[in-house]
């Protein structure tokens, strides 16, 4: 069965900071990896996605991801954090979404970050 | 512009009682699905559909219907709600390039 682990519930950074947010999947297969966030009042949004290819993948807002096979994760990065940029954050592993075949998205629990000034 | 509504927004209802959350989206998306949201255990899909009269399960079917007769619309039903039904819902639609999630329904059984 597939699943995700995010190990932090919690994190705070102050403004400036860099950010990761780690994320470690279960997936029998390739697996498709993304990273969501919610904001209060904005709703759930889709930061990046990772399909194949560049183990780097870069998405809105200025974050990246890299996909480690190896080490099943993959981690949200930012290297420099914004006081708007505190939310939840989601990832979450699947089939072939995005490519015209129907899939199953399983999330992980969630890491809500926290912006100091 | 682009959307997915879901309706109603907020509802209160009690044990039993049938109810439908309807969700719409006006881009021709072949792909939907349903999730719910629950505090500390984030979300998690409930069923999912590729196409018209193509539905599949997700995480969390148990306790659910849905039907997808019309691109546009893919219902969620619960038959007969009970109070673990108690949740955020949210309904999304997909491309091959774009993900919408609805505003979300927050349901409440009594």
């Amino acid at each position: 069965a597939q699943s995700v682990t995010q190990p932090d519930i919690h994190i705070t950074v102050s403004e400036g900071a860099s950010l990761e947010l780690r994320c470690n999947y279960s997936y029998g297969a390739t697996p498709y990896l993304f990273w969501y966030v919610q904001s209060p009042g904005q709703g759930l949004q889709l930061l990046l996605k990772y399909f194949s290819g560049d183990t780097l993948v870069q998405g809105i807002k200025g974050f990246e991801a890299e996909f480690k096979r190896s080490q099943s994760s993959f981690n949200l990065r930012k290297p420099s954090v914004h006081w708007s940029d505190a939310a939840e954050y989601f990832c979450a592993v699947g089939g072939a979404l995005f490519t015209g075949t129907a899939s199953k998205l399983t999330f992980g629990t969630g890491t809500r970050l926290q912006v100091t000034l | 512009e682009a959307q997915v509504t879901q309706n109603p927004r907020y509802l209160i209802t009690v044990t039993g009682k049938k109810l439908t959350v309807t969700c719409s989206q006006n881009m021709n998306h072949e792909y939907m699905s349903w999730y719910r949201q629950d505090p500390g255990l984030g979300l998690r899909q409930i069923y999912y559909s590729m196409n018209v009269e193509v539905t599949d399960k997700g995480d969390v079917p148990e306790g659910y219907k849905v039907s997808r007769k019309e691109k546009r619309n893919f219902p969620l039903i619960l038959e007969s709600p009970s109070p673990n039904q108690t949740s955020l819902y949210f309904c999304a639609s997909t491309s091959n390039r774009k993900q919408y999630f609805g505003p979300g329904t927050r349901l409440t059984v009594t």
